[in-house]
Parts: C-alpha cells; structure tokens; sequence
C-alpha cells in the first residue's frame, strides 16, 4: 500500500542550529513533492515544491533534497530561529493524478532559544 | 483582503444535526477542494471541484455533499452528523497545473 511517513516524534533543536526533517513514501511515483507549514489553529501554507528530475531546490534559509532512488527527501532550515518552530508537512503529488495532493502526517518542530 | 475564507470557523452541534460549511475564494483559481484533518493531524483529501465540476471523490461517505455553485466557491454540506464526523475540515484551492494549493484557516466541527 502506498504511504506517506514523517517522524511522528517532535525535533527540538536549539536556536541557530540546523533543523533537518525526513519524508519517506512507499509505492509511490511522485512527479513533485512538496513542503507546507501548518501553525496551530491554521491551515498549511505552501513552502517549498521540488519535482522529480531535481536534486535540490533552496529559498532563503530553506532546503528541499529529493532522491527518487532512496524514496526520500530531507527539509532543512538552517540557522533556525524560535518563529520555525511549526508542524512540517510533505506531500505528493503522484504522477497519476495530476493535481491530487496526498500529504505526510507531519513533524512537529519546536526551536528554543 | 483573505484569500481562502472559510465560515463558520467553529461549529458545536449534536449527533444527527444536518450543518454546512462555507469556502470561498478569491484568487483567481479554477479548482478547489475540502479536506479533512483528524485528532492525528493528518490531511487526507475528500473532494476537488474544478470549474465546478467533481473531480476527485474520495472514500467518502455519501452523508458529506459538495456543492460548487461558481468556480470560486465550494461548500460542504452534512447530513446526520456523527461522533466521528469531528475533526478540522480545510478548504483549499489552486490553478489546475500549477500544483500549489492555498489553504483557508480551517473549520473545527464538534458532534456532541
């Protein structure tokens, strides 16, 4: 069966540091893969979106990897500040559903100063 | 100026009520769709609409009814409301091809 998975434990990470999150998926051919930011009591707000013929995509302090061989990508934001601190999601859009998207359960992320 | 709105924000009803929910939105976009994110968090698509017309249905049970009356509107409605019909229910849209989805703030359903 296809799936979607995220480490379901919170990263806590200390200020400064980089945070690295993991998106894993199963039986699944994606044509992109991207990243949204979900803050409590609000909806997800597109972050980043890397498609399938891309190793690596970057926007300010944020970091998307793609590796189509190992089924995984990887989201850092370096320099991490307390205002990072969010639920992180990825999602999928499969080659065969054009735009349906199908997202990961999540990692929460908290930053302390 | 809000892009995706969705009323009611919050909604405390009974088990068996009938509710609706409202999405609307004013970017342009030509398809739209409601999601559901359970006690979890987890996001899991339940229909799109584009130019008002259904596109993707998901297992969903046949209680839930969408109703798209223009391309910048979506609406959900529910018939006889469950315990587990609780969740945040999120409407989203996005221009067919471009991928990224835009999501409103959400409406918190509570069946009692």
């Amino acid at each position: 069966s296809q799936k979607i998975e995220q480490n379901s434990e919170a990263l806590n990470i200390q200020e400064g540091k980089t945070a690295t999150l993991t998106c894993n998926y199963t039986n699944y051919s994606p044509a992109y893969l991207q990243w949204y930011r979900q803050d409590p009591g609000r909806g997800p707000v597109f972050l980043l979106l890397i498609r399938e013929n891309e190793k690596e995509k970057r926007k300010e302090r944020l970091k998307v990897t793609f590796d189509t061989t190992l089924k995984q990508s990887l989201f850092h934001i370096t320099a991490s500040q307390p205002a990072d601190s969010a639920t992180y999601l990825c999602a999928l859009i499969p080659n065969s559903s054009g735009d349906k998207l199908t997202f990961g359960t999540g990692t929460r992320l908290a930053v302390r100063p | 100026d809000t892009a995706v709105s969705q009323t009611p924000k919050y909604l405390v009803t009974q088990m068996g009520n009938d509710k609706s929910i409202k999405c609307e939105q004013n970017l342009g976009h030509d398809t739209m769709y409601w999601y559901k994110q359970d006690s979890k968090k987890f996001l899991k698509i339940m229909f799109s609409y584009n130019n008002k017309e259904l596109i993707i249905n998901e297992t969903v049970p046949n209680r839930f009814s969408p109703k798209s009356p223009d391309k910048a509107h979506l609406n959900l409605h529910i018939n006889s409301l469950e315990l587990g019909d609780s969740a945040v229910y999120f409407c989203a849209s996005t221009t067919r091809g471009k991928n990224i989805q835009y999501f409103g703030a959400g409406t918190r359903l509570s069946v009692l």
